[in-house]
């Protein structure tokens, strides 16, 4: 089955600065590639996915990049802000209309004033 | 428009007892999913439906785990009796079956067995 790795675990950024989290999946069959941030006391929140048709995709200043032949995706986040401090998750599945996502264990990302 | 429900916030509970997570998905969404996260790791998935049918549950642990989905609509997991490497926070989720592709997550319900 489907196995993501995401790295790295904890990231600690000043505000301002560009933060970058990696993924990586095993299963070619994956199409679908969207990615969650969780503020302490909430469920994880959609911030943005990207299709296997497509090499990147940017909404304001988060923007996410996806290799195929390396089977590798990643979160770029530009401009840092303190509530940009949370835990991050990349998931991949197969899109068959409905999800069955497999997740990354999880980047907890700090942001200084 | 109201999220994805889930109650309670938080259980505390003893090993062998029973607990009974509840989830309220949003309104006309026919997918919902529930999802487990033990210890720090991973979001792993535990089960499917689309109306009150079972769509996949290959996600769940063992026999002690139950979900039901009632007339489509709120979903329950029942866990009997619960052990102690069941604590962690469980998820539910759920998306239009149309689209499919983006699925709302609840709150979570943050488990523990002592």
């Amino acid at each position: 089955g489907e196995n993501v790795e995401q790295h790295p675990s904890t990231l600690s950024v000043q505000e301002g600065d560009s933060a970058v989290i990696k993924c990586t999946y095993s299963d070619s069959a994956s199409n679908y590639f969207p990615w969650y941030k969780q503020e302490l006391g909430k469920g994880p929140q959609l911030i943005i996915d990207i299709r296997s048709n497509v090499g990147e995709k940017k909404d304001q200043r988060i923007a996410v990049t996806l290799n195929k032949t390396a089977k590798h995706f990643s979160l770029h986040i530009t401009e840092t802000q303190p509530e940009d401090s949370a835990v991050y998750f990349c998931a991949a599945s197969k899109n068959t209309g409905f999800q069955k996502l497999v997740f990354g264990t999880g980047t907890r990302l700090l942001v200084s004033p | 428009e109201a999220g994805v429900t889930q109650f309670p916030s938080h259980s505390v509970i003893e090993k062998g007892q029973t607990v009974t997570l509840r989830c309220d998905p949003i309104s006309g969404h026919d997918n919902l999913y529930w999802y487990r996260r033990v210890m720090g790791k991973e979001i792993k998935f535990l089960l499917h439906f689309v109306k009150e049918s079972k769509q996949d549950e290959s996600g769940m642990p063992n026999n002690r785990f139950l979900a039901e989905r009632t007339g489509g609509t709120y979903s329950t997991l029942k866990v009997q009796p619960a052990e102690l490497e069941d604590s962690g926070v469980y998820f539910c989720a759920s998306s239009h079956r149309g689209t499919g592709l983006e699925a709302f997550f609840g709150q979570g319900t943050r488990l523990t067995v002592v």
